[in-house]
């Protein structure tokens, strides 16, 4: 069990620019999230995927940003045209199936820190 | 929807207890999550209350109620390295977890 990763840890852009964050889940989750957290706030849901389906998709998440976890593994999140208000850490969490050990504990890995000039 | 209040900060001396305090108002209702978060990095799991009443963990105890809409967090034999902030997150309908804005706890000498 090596953790949740994520890549890149940091990414500074420029406006308008098009970013892509990966996420690898620990291997026998089946559950996986994305959470958005700028300073001072928990973390915000964006969305979550059972294996390969993007099952649940948060109102505040705009047509510009776009997840994928195509072969129900590790997982993309894309954000074009990138604005200021982008700038935050982006976190990617994973959980077991149900009737798994330790089903209800959502593990995140280290997230990645966007800056959009 | 979903609305959760903690405190912002809390200050609370070395060696004594602390009491982090949450209250819900939610559509739906799963269980009820507290995460640890140190400046810069992830937030770790520390418990998860889906009935009512205190479970305990080592120095950490943490308590629902959910006909009231609450919960807190103790923390006893405070260490100068639980500095963190504390989040309590709620698990309502399917898989959505919505995150309070967490509560910074200082420790001091």
């Amino acid at each position: 069990d090596t953790g949740v990763s994520q890549d890149p840890r940091h990414k500074i852009t420029k406006r308008g620019q098009n970013v892509t964050f990966r996420c690898d889940p620990i291997s026998e989750h089946n559950r996986l999230y994305w959470y958005r957290q700028t300073l001072g706030q928990g973390p915000e849901f964006l969305t979550y995927f059972q294996n390969e389906a993007q099952l649940e998709k948060s109102r505040l998440l705009s047509d510009r940003f776009s997840a994928e976890r195509p072969k129900g593994s590790f997982s993309t999140l894309e954000i074009q045209r990138t604005e200021q208000g982008d700038s935050a850490m982006y976190l990617c969490a994973s959980r077991p199936e149900p009737g798994q050990a330790n089903t209800d504990t959502q593990y995140f890995g280290p997230g990645t820190r966007l800056t959009v000039l | 929807g979903q609305n959760i209040d903690q405190p912002t900060e809390m200050t609370a001396t070395e060696g004594a207890i602390v009491q982090i305090n949450c209250t819900y108002q939610t559509s739906g209702f799963n269980g009820l999550f507290w995460y640890q978060q140190h400046a810069g990095e992830a937030p770790t799991f520390l418990s998860y209350n889906v009935l009512d009443g205190l479970e305990e963990k080592g120095r950490f105890s943490s308590f629902l109620s959910r006909s009231k809409g609450y919960s807190y967090l103790l923390l006893k034999e405070l260490q100068m390295k639980d500095s963190a902030s504390y989040l309590c997150a709620v698990a309502g309908g399917y898989q959505k977890v919505t995150f309070g804005t967490g509560t910074k706890l200082q420790v001091i000498p």
